[in-house]
């Protein structure tokens, strides 16, 4: 069965510095895997995704996420917080066996960002 | 673009009433709506997958005489929940995508703001 892990239920920050949210996958496929980002009264919003191209994915807002097959992760990572970017991230897959439009969510980190 | 709305926001509605809930694709044709899930400080739990004039197909666990899903257009999926009960207090997040689930590409699915239910 697929599954993701978020290792952190909350990450604090101060702005400027590095973010990393961290995530592991379960998977007996190749699987395709997404970081979704969700601001409060806002629909989620995809941040990037990987589906067997290269390994480093960039996104939007200057986020980047690494697949590393041999760590079954897939760390979410930003050189240098915003405010703006205080929300609940969520780490997804997607299994092929599912269909690729089945998405598994993880239980999602929420980041804080202060000044 | 790429933009999906949910009404009502939030719900409030007493024990073995029933509830609607709308999920609509503002400024695209969504083929595929599915509907999520999500209790507090958890992930979001896949429903049901609905394409449009054709039956919900429903995930393991979840009744579907419970949770009436219909797909009666390119734009609008509703997600009626019957005679609800406390334990169906939860977030009911809806999303769509432009085109049916294709098993060799991901269609990116586009997500609405959510709907808040509390049954009293």
């Amino acid at each position: 069965a697929q599954s993701v892990t978020q290792l952190d239920s909350h990450v604090s920050v101060s702005e400027g510095t590095p973010v990393l949210l961290r995530c592991n996958y379960s998977s007996s496929y190749s699987p395709s895997l997404f970081w979704y980002v969700q601001h409060p009264n806002k629909g989620l919003q995809l941040l990037l995704k990987y589906t067997s191209a290269a390994t480093l994915v960039k996104g939007i807002n200057g986020f980047e996420a690494e697949f590393k097959k041999s760590e079954t992760s897939f760390h979410l990572t930003k050189p240098s917080a915003h405010m703006s970017d205080a929300a609940e991230y969520f780490c997804v897959v997607s299994p092929p066996s599912g269909g690729y439009n089945k998405l598994i969510f993880g239980a999602g980190t929420r980041l804080a960002v202060h000044p | 673009g790429a933009v999906v709305s949910q009404h009502p926001s939030w719900v409030i509605c007493k024990s073995g009433t029933s509830v609607k809930i709308e999920c609509r694709s503002l400024d695209f044709q969504a083929t595929t709506m599915f509907w999520y899930r999500q209790f507090p400080k958890q992930s979001l739990m896949l429903m049901a997958t609905s394409n449009e004039g054709s039956k919900a197909t429903y995930e393991q666990g979840v009744e579907k005489d419970k949770f009436l899903i219909n797909h009666a257009s390119l734009t609008l999926s509703t997600l009626t929940v019957t005679s609800a009960h406390p334990e169906d207090s939860s977030f009911y997040i809806c999303s769509a995508s432009r085109a049916s689930g294709s098993i060799s590409s991901y269609n990116e699915q586009f997500f609405g703001p959510g709907t808040r239910l509390t049954v009293l």
